[in-house]
């Protein structure tokens, strides 16, 4: 059964370094997202993706954060000086269109820790 | 502001003790209702979509329903595997809101 791959599932930082965190989506899907669980909280949104441009993004996704899709099978979420606050479990997933397929698949997350 | 509230927080079960899961929403322009299940440590796996107020579904043990301001997820004769946390997320434009979750334990 095809699935969404994240890489890595855990990352240690330095608060100001920057991280990659890298996402696989299923081959024939349109749509891309990276949400995020802080430990104990609700899964946010951050961003959505499609047709190699934002389509909608939080809040929380500030100038620190960027996504890319650098080739035709990587989706990547990049923050480029972490804080503190930026622990969390990140989520990516897709789908092919969410409104008539009913799923978005998400893969197993990327856990960040920020020291 | 869109606002998704679940309840209980966290339910615990007889195995075979049936129960419901409460989720109650406002949000503008809702396109749908989606209900995950998320086991420890791992990403949200789809359970169901409802896009229309009287809609129901089913799977295993399971059952979904909507009204305009509300989604019951019904879960009949329960078994331990079914414990995990079960999150409610309507979809607005294309993003989905995700609620808090109800955390169900199920003891054999």
């Amino acid at each position: 059964e095809p699935e969404v791959t994240q890489t890595p599932s855990h990352q240690v930082t330095q608060m100001g370094q920057e991280v990659i965190l890298r996402c696989v989506p299923i081959s024939n899907h349109l749509y891309f997202y990276w949400y995020r669980q802080i430990l104990g909280q609700k899964v946010e949104f951050l961003v959505s993706f499609y047709n190699n441009e934002i389509s909608e993004k939080s809040e929380i996704f500030d100038d620190q954060f960027s996504v890319e899709r650098p080739d035709g099978s990587n989706f990547t979420l990049k923050i480029r000086s972490t804080k503190l606050e930026d622990s969390a479990m990140y989520f990516c997933a897709s789908s092919v269109l969410v409104e008539f397929t009913g799923e978005l698949f998400f893969g197993e997350g990327s856990r960040l820790t920020v020291l | 502001e869109d606002q998704v509230t679940q309840s209980p927080e966290a339910l615990r079960l007889q195995e075979g003790e049936s129960s419901s899961l409460n989720c109650s929403y406002t949000v503008s322009g809702l396109r749908g209702l989606f209900w995950y299940r998320q086991d420890p440590g791992k990403g949200p796996e789809f359970l169901f979509t409802l896009y229309s107020a009287g809609e129901e579904k089913e799977k295993e043990r399971l059952k979904a329903t909507l009204t305009k301001k509300e989604s019951f997820l019904h879960i009949t004769a329960p078994k331990p595997e079914d414990s995990a946390t079960y999150l409610c997320a309507p979809l607005n434009t294309d993003k989905l809101i995700f609620g808090t979750g109800t955390r169900l334990q199920v003891f054999p």
